[in-house]
């Protein structure tokens, strides 16, 4: 079972910083089958990135993902206030189907 | 406009059923897997369950095997998920979300509680 550790549980940063947050497979998972999610209070989650560098539809540039195997990357360029929210990775097509990560908190500081 | 709408959550004992449905629009229904993910209070997601654009494929979370069974209805672009044998921690949030791989769009969620 692949279990996905993200790091760090919460990041308080300012708007305009530089936010970098982490997502550790704990076997190798194929790049095309990560993604990354946002998630505000008391809303659904949205798709950001796919394939692990794709932003989905409507996702502003300052979005990007990165990295492969074991290491994966969800970094925003430059904060902006509606950047504050739950991140999460997943994962898909490996036993079992589908598996999140815990989330990463970032907050303004 | 993609819209996936969820209904039939609410309070239910312990040991108790419950059915929640998903209607969808805005897109070839029968063409797209779809899935559950569910969430408890102030936790993360977790995902449920997933059928394939013809039922062909049904695949569970262990921690529902043999208690919550998924179907769909392609001619009334509707998704089911019947729950029996309700836990209290089954207690969340229930998403239907549809895949193409990624989960690219999501439902509001109905909250489901199960409390005596």
């Amino acid at each position: 079972e692949i279990v996905l550790t993200q790091s760090p549980g919460t990041l308080s940063l300012s708007p305009g910083e530089r936010a970098t947050l982490s997502c550790r497979a704990s076997q190798s998972v194929s790049s095309i089958y990560l993604a990354w999610y946002q998630q505000k209070p008391g809303q659904a989650p949205r798709l950001l990135i796919y394939g692990a560098s794709s932003r989905a539809t409507g996702i502003p540039d300052r979005f990007s993902g990165s990295g492969s195997g074991t290491d994966f990357t969800l970094t925003i360029s430059r904060l902006e206030p509606e950047d504050f929210a739950v991140y999460y990775c997943q994962q898909y097509g490996s036993s079992p189907l589908y598996t999140f990560g815990q989330g990463t908190n970032l907050e303004i500081k | 406009e993609v819209q996936l709408v969820e209904s039939g959550g609410g309070l239910v004992k312990p040991g108790g059923s419950l059915r929640l449905s998903c209607a969808a629009s805005g897109f070839t229904f029968s063409s797209h897997s779809m899935n559950w993910v569910r969430q408890a209070p102030g936790k993360g997601l977790d995902w449920v369950s997933s059928i394939s654009s013809n039922s062909s494929y049904i695949y569970y979370a262990d921690s529902v095997k043999g208690r919550f069974t998924f179907s769909r209805d392609n001619a009334k672009n509707s998704l089911y998920l019947q729950m029996n044998s309700l836990r209290a921690e089954d207690t969340a949030v229930y998403y239907c979300a549809r895949a193409s791989g990624r989960f690219d769009y999501w439902g509001q969620g109905t909250l489901v509680t199960v409390s005596s």
